[in-house]
């Protein structure tokens, strides 16, 4: 079975530029969730979907980013314009239906630098 | 305010022994706690996890106790291999409906494991 695929692996933007991240989740998923995970600090949720549809977004800063899945399966983060804090790992997970929702799987992530 | 404590940054332990591994939490309403591996430049890995209602969950050499008076849980790793060398996350979740997503991950800061052959 193939994992989360994210692409692409690491970024360097400088502030104010735009960035977006992709993630595709394991086949049959139908909850995705976006992490930032700081260095030195645990992932914290940014986003969750349920399908198409948003369930949680109370800790994203919409000012500057955003996140669809339009077709129920990939998605793309952005981040506009980017800031000097926004540096961090961006980590897309996702989970399938049922009992086993709670366990999560994780993609390798993507390492953004913003100079 | 962090949830979900970690406070032990690193933890070395000779191959062949136990490696313990702690996590306190503040909150009385998580229903579910898990633990996480992560190896450097990947995700994290989904290792063993526990629900509220139990105070013990074993899968092989990992065991993860639960003590909700204390709210306190542990990982132990018997006996640890120089594989095992990796940031352990602690995670813990809400039940379904109770303010916010049932799917939002409360993680620690995680604690390094060395294991030394």
């Amino acid at each position: 079975e193939a994992g989360v695929a994210q692409s692409p692996r690491y970024k360097i933007i400088e502030k104010r530029q735009s960035v977006a991240f992709w993630c595709n989740p394991i086949s049959g998923h139908a909850t995705l969730y976006w992490y930032q995970q700081i260095l030195g600090q645990g992932p914290k949720l940014l986003i969750q979907f349920q399908n198409n549809g948003v369930v949680d977004d109370s800790q994203l800063p919409k000012d500057r980013f955003s996140a669809e899945r339009l077709k129920g399966v990939d998605s793309t983060l952005k981040i506009q314009p980017a800031k000097l804090e926004d540096s961090a790992v961006y980590l897309c997970a996702s989970s399938p239906p049922g009992l086993a929702s709670h366990e999560q799987f994780f993609g390798p992530g993507t390492r953004l630098t913003v100079l | 305010d962090q949830q979900v404590k970690q406070n032990s940054p690193s933890l070395s332990v000779q191959e062949g022994r136990i490696s313990i591994l702690n996590c306190d939490y503040t909150n009385s309403m998580f229903d579910y706690f898990l633990w996480y591996k992560k190896y450097p430049a990947e995700g994290p890995t989904f290792l063993i996890s526990i629900s509220s209602i139990k105070d013990k969950n074993e899968d092989g050499r990992f065991t993860v106790f639960l003590n909700k008076s204390a709210k306190h849980l542990s990982l132990h790793i018997v006996p640890s291999q120089p594989g095992d060398s990796a940031v352990y996350f602690c995670a813990a979740l809400f039940p379904a409906g109770y303010g916010g997503s049932q799917g939002n991950l409360i993680f620690g800061k995680g604690t390094k494991l060395s294991v030394k052959p």
